[in-house]
């Protein structure tokens, strides 16, 4: 399996723009997380979907991000419109019920 | 609202020495509690994971522990090597799922 994938690896945009992230689970996995890393808060959670359906979205900062899996293989993460404090490394995880929980390799988001 | 600190921040090393990081959770009812790896601009590996209800972990040179009761966890990382240098990552979970990291460890173990 290739694992959680990610696009895009990078994305530098500026300021007000719309910047949407893309998730592909592992086959198989029914839970999906969306994670967000800066020097200053650490690992956050977002969001996160358990047999596509949102169950706790209570760690989004707000209206601007808001996130969809429209399918059990595929998610997204939007913010609309973007700021620089958004810059950060986004990461997204997939799991079996409650197991280990498999990490992508992140993307690293720049907002000028 | 749980908290969960690393203690500590950075460690430096000489190879071949045994060591251990320390993780402390405010909450003590928790699921699970896991250990994940981070390579510098990388994602997070998952190291062990550990059941409330079991007191340790092993895997190869890594031996994590429980004690749920005090709020603390430890990783025994035996015989380090070059390669094991990273930032280590505790995380717990209250209900299923849902993860709540640590500040992180760095380690740089050295020749």
């Amino acid at each position: 399996d290739a694992g959680v994938i990610q696009s895009p690896r990078h994305e530098v945009t500026e300021m007000g723009q719309e910047v949407t992230l893309r998730c592909k689970p592992i086959s198989g996995h029914n839970s999906l997380f969306w994670y967000r890393q800066t020097m200053m808060r650490g690992l956050e959670l977002l969001i996160y979907f358990n047999n596509n359906v949102p169950i706790d979205d209570s760690g989004m900062p707000e209206d601007r991000f808001s996130a969809k899996m429209p399918n059990a293989s595929f998610s997204t993460l939007k913010i609309q419109p973007s700021e620089p404090r958004d810059s950060a490394v986004y990461f997204c995880a997939s799991s079996f019920t409650e197991e280990t929980q498999y990490f992508g390799p992140g993307t690293r988001l720049l907002v000028l | 609202k749980q908290e969960v600190t690393q203690i500590p921040a950075a460690l430096s090393v000489p190879e071949g020495e045994n060591l251990v990081l320390n993780c402390s959770f405010t909450d003590s009812a928790i699921y699970n509690l896991q250990w994940f790896r981070q390579d510098p601009g990388k994602g997070l590996t998952s190291l062990l994971l550990i059941q409330s209800s079991q007191r340790e972990q092993t895997s190869g040179r890594l031996n994590a522990s429980l004690d749920k009761s005090s709020g603390r966890s430890t990783l025994y990382i035996a015989a380090s090597q070059p390669g094991d240098s990273a930032t280590y990552l505790c995380a717990v979970t209250k209900t299923a799922s849902k993860l709540t990291f640590g500040t992180g460890t760095r380690l740089q173990v050295t020749l």
